[in-house]
């Protein structure tokens, strides 16, 4: 099973971008595609967007499309996710997973930690 | 998007119970539909996939049915460890969608 470690927590300013990374462990990190979930406090997860990180090709949920922007680096492994322009409702749990199997139409079989995100002025 | 609809938001039951919870999609998933385990503080756990699957590792106390747009996943007989909430999610398009969740309390 991949591991994925997240970075730490962040406080940002309304109207500020934040970057979260998320490293996988193993040698397999351009066989599988990258989801990014958050989840605001007593909410159900929210997906966000997906990665190929052989390719680099990306896909947003409509509601973050111009603020979102996930990017991979295949020499470290690690997948990125930036949020531009941030307001109070994007205070959550931003969380990197992974899809299960090669397919794009898949579930997510490995987590990240979660990474905290408080948008606060 | 496809809208996810979980029921009930909220289960008390006892060790040893059978607990039933229903997820119902907008729109036929055909069998494209997973549960997932979540805990305070930690991410979601993959528990069933392809609404019937059970993922590697996880008890057979656990599992999943339906197809189209109505679905169920069911805990034979509850155990501590699985006081949580639990989420369906579809991926039978490319804009995955969450259920709002499930929480089983103990009664």
């Amino acid at each position: 099973q991949v591991q994925l470690v997240q970075s730490g927590a962040e406080v940002k300013k309304p109207g500020a971008s934040v970057k979260v990374s998320c490293r996988a462990s193993g040698n397999t990190f351009t066989n599988y595609f990258m989801h990014w979930v958050r989840q605001a406090p007593g909410q159900g997860p929210e997906w966000m967007g997906i990665i190929n990180p052989s390719g680099s090709s990306t896909d947003y949920a409509e509601k973050f499309q111009g603020r979102l922007s996930v990017t991979a680096d295949t020499s470290t492994t690690t997948v990125f996710m930036e949020l531009s322009r941030l307001r109070s409702e994007d205070t959550a749990v931003y969380f990197c997973a992974r899809g299960k199997g090669v397919v794009i139409t898949a579930p997510f079989d490995s987590w990240g930690q979660g990474t905290l995100v408080i948008v606060s002025s | 998007d496809i809208q996810m609809t979980q029921s009930p938001s909220t289960l008390s039951a006892s060790v040893g119970d059978r607990v039933t919870i229903t997820c119902r999609a907008s729109q036929s998933l055909y069998s494209w539909l997973a549960w997932y385990q979540q805990k305070p503080g930690k991410a979601p756990k993959l528990l069933i996939y392809k609404a019937s699957d059970l993922e590697s590792g996880v008890p057979s106390r656990f599992s999943g049915s339906g197809s189209g747009t109505e679905f169920t996943l069911t805990i034979s007989s509850l155990q501590p460890d699985d006081f949580a909430t639990y989420y369906c999610q579809q991926y039978s398009t490319n804009s995955w969608t969450f259920g709002q969740g499930t929480k089983v309390e103990i009664k």
